[in-house]
Parts: structure tokens; C-alpha cells; sequence
């Protein structure tokens, strides 16, 4: 089963505009983490959080976490063609949990 | 090597044919997960081991599906009599021990079955 939902499920726009995509879950966590996967391949991890975080940077990606409303939010900046890649939040169960959980994704497009 | 790897990439099954698909974890990881993709969902967790014990298989959908770690290195996973509805990518995953939490996984670029 599925912890969460991303929202949109695909997102088109050009290149150098901003892209946000958002996560909701549904059980408390310790940490949540987005993943890229470009088409064909394995999922590459972008970042992690932590329920105690609320806001991180890395690079042109910005993740921001609200545990009240069970949600999270990846902003990548300055968008690149190559940025073109379905994007997944994850989820651990909370209580010490290895596994994560994965939502459903956004597929991104960058148009040049 | 310096990643996870997976092989094989591609595997055409005949329904009712036993599968083997095997990973090969980043070397020190505790922690080897599975996990089943179909196409244009997200991963969907299958098992899970650390070191060489099953501590979750609460994901595997049948028990057709049987995965082993016997030296807490490389993992296979079995799918007997294998079904259309198998066909997915097979992915693994691996991690270092994070006690209290999940940590960064590393995923292999993952087996494509088809079952015919």
C-alpha cells in the first residue's frame, strides 16, 4: 500500500521556471526523503528531512516538511532538460522503521 | 563494485516458469530491501533483510515470491509459477544500518520481468 500521494501527478513547464511538487502521508515519521527516477533506471536519492526539520536546501532543490499537516513540498529552482524525471516522496513508518514507503510520483517535464 | 547491482536487466518468462533475480548490495550495507515497480506507479516494498535475517516480508504478495540472503551479502529473489501479473520491475535496494530511522537507500538499476 501506498503512504503517499504526490501531487501533481505530472507537471509540464519550461525550461527555467521553478517546479514545485508536493507529498501528503498519513502516519507520523521520522523522516521523509524524495527520490528521482529517470526513465528505465533505478531511483536516485535527492534528499532526506527529518520530522524535527522544517525546511532544507541542497543545491537547486528546496524540501520543506509540515508535520501538522502531514505534508511535504520539493521545490526544484531553475529548471534544467534534464531535470525531465519522475520524482517520489518516501516515508518510514515512524517507531524505528528500516522500509520506506513510496508515493505514486510526479512525472516532471522540462520543455527546452 | 561500487554500486547496487542487479541482473538479469531483462527476463521474458513463459507463465508457470520459476525466475531468479539476483542483487548484488553495496559492500558493508546491513540493509537490502525489495521492491516491486509496475509501470508508471512508485516502488512497492516487497521484503526486507538486515544482515542475513527476513525481518519483513510483510509485502511479498504471495507465497510464490520467496527472497534469501543466506550470508548477509548478495540476495535472491524467487518467483515460482510466474503469473502475467508478475510482470514489473524488480527493484534493490540497499542501505547502511541508521538505528531508529530508515536511511538513504541505493537502488540498483533493476530487473524488467515479463511474463508471457
Amino acid at each position: 500500500s501506498q503512504q503517499g500521494e504526490e501531487d501533481p501527478q505530472a507537471l509540464s513547464i519550461q525550461e527555467g521556471e521553478n517546479a514545485t511538487m508536493n507529498c501528503s502521508y498519513k502516519t507520523s515519521i521520522n523522516n521523509l526523503q524524495w527520490y528521482r527516477q529517470n526513465s528505465g533506471r533505478g531511483l536516485v536519492h535527492l534528499i532526506l528531512i527529518r520530522s524535527n526539520e522544517r525546511e532544507k536546501h541542497s543545491g537547486r532543490l528546496r524540501v520543506t516538511l509540515d508535520t501538522s499537516k502531514k505534508s511535504s513540498s520539493l521545490l526544484i529552482t531553475a529548471s534544467r532538460a534534464a531535470d525531465t524525471a519522475s520524482y517520489f516522496c518516501a516515508t518510514d513508518a515512524g517507531q524505528g522503521a528500516q522500509k520506506l514507503v513510496f508515493g505514486q510520483g510526479t512525472r516532471l517535464t522540462i520543455n527546452p | 563494485g561500487a554500486g547496487v547491482s542487479q541482473s538479469p536487466r531483462y527476463k521474458v518468462a513463459k507463465r508457470g516458469q520459476d525466475v531468479a533475480l539476483r542483487c548484488d548490495p553495496i559492500s558493508g550495507h546491513v540493509s537490502l530491501f525489495w521492491y516491486q515497480q509496475a509501470l508508471g506507479q512508485g516502488p512497492e516494498f516487497l521484503t526486507y533483510f538486515q544482515n542475513e535475517a527476513q525481518l519483513d516480508k510483510s509485502g511479498l504478495p504471495s507465497d510464490r515470491f520467496f527472497a534469501e540472503r543466506p550470508e548477509g551479502s548478495v540476495s535472491t529473489l524467487k518467483i515460482q509459477r510466474t503469473q502475467q501479473e508478475d510482470s514489473a520491475v524488480y527493484l534493490c535496494a540497499s542501505s547502511a544500518w541508521t538505528p531508529g530511522a530508515a536511511g538513504e537507500l541505493f537502488f540498483g538499476e533493476g530487473s524488467r520481468l515479463t511474463v508471457l
